[in-house]
């Protein structure tokens, strides 16, 4: 099983600047299947990123993601009020089961 | 548009029984994979559970191996989970995702959960 580890747990940053979250996998990540998701309070995750880097559909350019074999990064160029949340990785190219970060909270400074 | 509507959620004691529903609409239901996730109170994701669209695949997590079964009704455009021996650890919001239709695993649309409680 492929686990995720994820940094930082929290990110305090303000609107306007830029945000660079980080995903770590404990062996290769086969194909670059990596995705990223985005959860806000009460709500279920939203697809962000697939296969690395391709955006899913509706998601603004902001939004950009990076890295293959263990090391993937999502980054969000300038942060837009409605960006705070907490953000899962996920692996998905060696499964089952198919696995997640632990989350980063990404919170208003 | 896409709809997941998962139902059947409540308070359980440890060792009962619980059957979710996840009712799915605005897709060919039957073309596609679906999955369990759950999200214990505050913590991160687990994936549960998947089937394929003909319920020839079916995986499991190790945690819930034995005592959940996942089965869906193509003809109802419904998809369940069937939670027996329930434990306080199995404390969750429970979530059915859709499987994109060409990328194995990879979870395009959720519902909003329904929570399920296990406690004396």
């Amino acid at each position: 099983e492929i686990v995720l580890t994820q940094s930082p747990g929290t990110l305090s940053l303000s609107p306007g600047e830029r945000a660079t979250l980080s995903c770590r996998a404990s062996q290769s990540v086969s194909s670059s299947y990596l995705a990223w998701y985005q959860q806000k309070p009460g709500q279920a995750p939203r697809l962000l990123i697939y296969g690395a880097s391709s955006r899913a559909t509706g998601i603004p350019d902001r939004f950009s993601g990076s890295g293959s074999g263990t090391d993937f990064t999502l980054t969000i160029s300038r942060l837009e009020p409605e960006d705070f949340a907490v953000y899962y990785c996920q692996q998905y190219g060696s499964s089952p089961p198919t696995t997640f970060g632990q989350g980063t909270k990404l919170e208003i400074k | 548009e896409v709809q997941l509507v998962e139902s059947g959620g409540g308070l359980v004691k440890p060792g009962g029984s619980l059957r979710l529903s996840c009712a799915a609409s605005g897709f060919t239901f039957s073309s596609y994979s679906m999955n369990w996730v759950r999200q214990a109170p505050g913590k991160g994701l687990e994936w549960v559970s998947s089937i394929s669209s003909s319920s020839s695949y079916i995986y499991y997590a190790d945690s819930v191996k034995g005592r959940f079964t996942i089965s869906r009704d193509n003809a109802k455009n419904s998809l369940y989970l069937q939670m027996n021996s329930l434990r306080a650890e199995d404390t969750a919001v429970y979530y059915c995702a859709r499987e994109h239709p060409f990328l194995e695993w990879l979870l395009d649309y959720w519902g909003q959960g329904t929570l399920v409680t296990v406690s004396s």
